[in-house]
């Protein structure tokens, strides 16, 4: 099986910009999670899509929204980047529901820079 | 909410030599762990996990790890380290519907 795919892969924008990154999930896979990956803050949970419904959500701001079409590809959308926006942007799937499916499958993320 | 410490934000260490990683958790229940490995420029990769049944857990490339319930720990240890496993290694607890992760331990083998 192919495995989770993000793109893009890298992306510089500026301050007050919108950006839209994309994950491909496993095939079969439902569940789709996003996490934010920088230095001081290490891996922070950003939220969590299983049948196009959110699940869950971290502890971040609203400009920070996502969403989850039919065929499990998630997308998420940041509006009026900010500096500290700058990270490493991971998607991961798993499954979704019952024992056992909490193994999450993580892509290789999107590096955003922000100037 | 779960929570993971990892006490070891860098370990140096000879190549051949054994490694100890250190991870404890935060729960009253029953729990699954994991650790992850992320080498430079890539997302996290499985590494190995607990579920159920045996304590100890093993991986592919020799690393294995023992879950302690008394101790609420899940350390990952290797008997010989080699170059190839340089890179950031993280410990999670699932919880709910998200994963909660250790702020990670940087493993450097020196040559």
């Amino acid at each position: 099986k192919a495995g989770v795919t993000q793109t893009p892969r890298y992306l510089i924008k500026t301050r007050g910009q919108q950006v839209t990154l994309s994950c491909s999930p496993i095939s079969g896979h439902r569940s789709v999670s996003w996490y934010q990956q920088t230095p001081g803050q290490g891996l922070q949970f950003l939220f969590e899509y299983f049948s196009e419904t959110q699940r869950n959500k971290g502890n971040f701001p609203g400009r920070f929204s996502g969403r989850q079409f039919s065929n499990s590809r998630s997308e998420m959308n940041v509006s009026t980047l900010e500096l500290g926006d700058s990270a490493l942007y991971l998607c991961a799937s798993s499954p979704g529901g019952g024992y056992g499916s909490y193994e999450q499958y993580f892509g290789p993320g999107t590096r955003l820079t922000v100037t | 909410a779960q929570s993971v410490t990892q006490l070891d934000s860098q370990v140096p260490v000879f190549e051949e030599a054994p490694v100890e990683l250190r991870c404890n958790y935060s729960s009253s229940v029953s729990v699954y762990l994991f650790w992850y490995v992320q080498y430079p420029n890539q997302g996290l990769q499985l590494l190995l996990k607990y579920l159920s049944g045996s304590t100890l857990v093993e991986s592919i490339n020799g690393f294995e790890a023992e879950f302690n319930k008394s101790q609420t720990s899940f350390h990952l240890r290797k008997p010989s380290v080699h170059i190839s496993d340089t890179a950031e290694y993280f410990c999670a607890v699932p919880s709910g519907n998200q994963f909660y992760f250790g702020t990670g331990t940087s493993l450097t083998v020196i040559p």
